[in-house]
């Protein structure tokens, strides 16, 4: 089955540098690869998501990369600002055949004033 | 106002005790799913359910139970026989069809039980 890897686990930056957050997966078959904000006591919000047939997507200050070849899907966010500070999730999925999507264990980005 | 609904937000039980964790969407989504969320372990897998009256096991069933008898709802039991069961349980729906489209989550229910 899926295998999603996701790194670093903590990261900190200061207000206004950009901040990346790297996954990795297992199945080649994989296609959907979200992206989840969670804040606290809440539940995760969809930010970004790419499909395999492109490399790279953009909204606002948030984009997202996909390498297919490497397996691997990164989350890039620039300027931070301090409500940025949240857990951020990736996940990956199938388009075809009724599998769930397999989410990696996040990251708690904290953006310093 | 379309989403998904949890309820209550927080909820404690006394250990031996089975608890129902209710979650409903009027988003006209065929699939939903249980999450269960510990510090450290991101999202786990409890159930799922792709359509009503069928539903999966996730990575870690054991000691839960699900029914999908409408589209709407998709209401979780954790029963005595969970171990650890005080977490964070999180509840998601998504189009379904044919595979992983957009999920989508709801707030959340946080069970203590002592």
């Amino acid at each position: 089955g899926e295998n999603v890897e996701q790194h670093p686990s903590t990261l900190s930056v200061q207000e206004g540098d950009s901040a990346v957050i790297k996954c990795t997966y297992s199945d080649s078959a994989s296609n959907y690869f979200p992206w989840y904000k969670q804040e606290l006591g809440k539940g995760p919000q969809l930010i970004i998501d790419i499909r395999s047939n492109v490399g790279e997507k953009k909204d606002q200050r948030i984009a997202v990369t996909l390498n297919k070849t490497a397996k691997h899907f990164s989350l890039h966010i620039t300027e931070t600002q301090p409500e940025d500070s949240a857990v951020y999730f990736c996940a990956a999925g199938r388009s075809s055949g009724n599998t769930p999507l397999v989410f990696g264990k996040g990251t708690r980005l904290s953006v310093i004033a | 106002d379309g989403g998904i609904t949890q309820s209550p937000k927080y909820l404690f039980r006394k250990e031996g005790q089975n608890v129902t964790l209710s979650c409903e969407q009027n988003l006209n989504h065929d699939a939903m799913y249980w999450y269960r969320q510990d510090p450290g372990q991101g999202l786990r897998l409890i159930y799922y359910s792709q359509i009503v009256n069928d539903f999966q096991k996730g990575d870690i069933a054991e000691g839960y139970s699900v029914s999908r008898e409408k589209k709407e709802s998709f209401p979780l039991t954790v029963t005595s026989a969970q171990k650890n069961p005080t977490a964070f349980y999180l509840c998601a729906s998504s189009i379904g069809g044919r595979g992983s489209y957009e999920q989508y989550f709801g707030p959340g229910t946080r069970l203590t039980v002592t």
